[in-house]
């Protein structure tokens, strides 16, 4: 079956450490997405990808960092400088357009 | 500034009873599309229905129907017969053309089904 693959689902950080969220579709999908969701709140987006070797940032892009080399993976970098990087991060794709983003099941990252 | 309001933080509903989830939204683009989206408890993002802005009918998806009012520039979930399943977050969200099909979320409304 087609999807979303996020790894994974629990995280924990260290201080000073950078960690990696991994997320990986299959829905040949061109568009990628990031939001960070902190407790009852809304989801924000980090960054977006629209096409292989290209990303933009959203709107709270500061303390994380994107890559994508291959269009079916845009892996999440929560950098050291993301001072309160504790919150729900889920990622999405879309065939563009006003289709429907596809969310994976989310990772939960935590301070040590 | 593009901005999504859901005003009702929780909500509660007798199973099998019909509930509406307020949306009201605010934009100056004359092209848009609202989508409406449920998270459970285990935390997926499950997509419910959209309607876009120039769309005449109201949008539904078996008991879910969107009660689009463009001139007020709201967009209310409709979920007729509600079940225990659907306790639920449900969020609404802009989608505004030719900006990379960003989506902007509400903060949401907790739903609660009684038995």
């Amino acid at each position: 079956d087609g999807g979303i693959t996020q790894s994974p689902k629990y995280l924990f950080r260290k201080e000073g450490q950078n960690v990696t969220l991994s997320c990986e579709q299959n829905l040949n999908h061109d568009a990628m997405y990031w939001y960070r969701q902190d407790p009852g709140q809304g989801l924000r987006l980090i960054y977006y990808s629209q096409i292989v070797n290209d990303f933009q940032k959203g709107d709270i892009a500061e303390g994380y960092s994107v890559s994508r080399e291959k269009k079916e993976s845009f892996p999440l970098t929560v950098t050291s400088a993301q001072k309160n990087p504790t919150a729900f991060y889920l990622c999405a794709s879309t065939r563009g357009g006003n289709q429907p983003q596809h969310f994976g099941d989310g990772t939960r990252l935590s301070i040590l | 500034a593009q901005k999504i309001t859901q005003t009702q933080p929780g909500m509660f509903v007798q199973e099998k009873e019909a509930v509406t989830l307020d949306c009201t939204y605010d934009t100056s683009d004359q092209s848009y599309g609202l989508f409406w989206y449920k998270q459970p408890s285990s935390g997926e993002m499950i997509f419910l229905i959209y309607q876009g802005s120039y769309d005449e009918q109201n949008a539904t998806e078996g008991r879910y129907s969107l009660n689009f009012q463009k001139a007020r520039k709201s967009a209310n979930l409709v979920i007729s017969a509600s079940q225990l399943g659907d306790s639920a977050m449900y969020f609404c969200a802009m989608y505004r053309y030719n900006q990379g099909g960003k989506l902007i979320f509400g903060q949401g409304t907790e739903l609660s089904v009684k038995p």
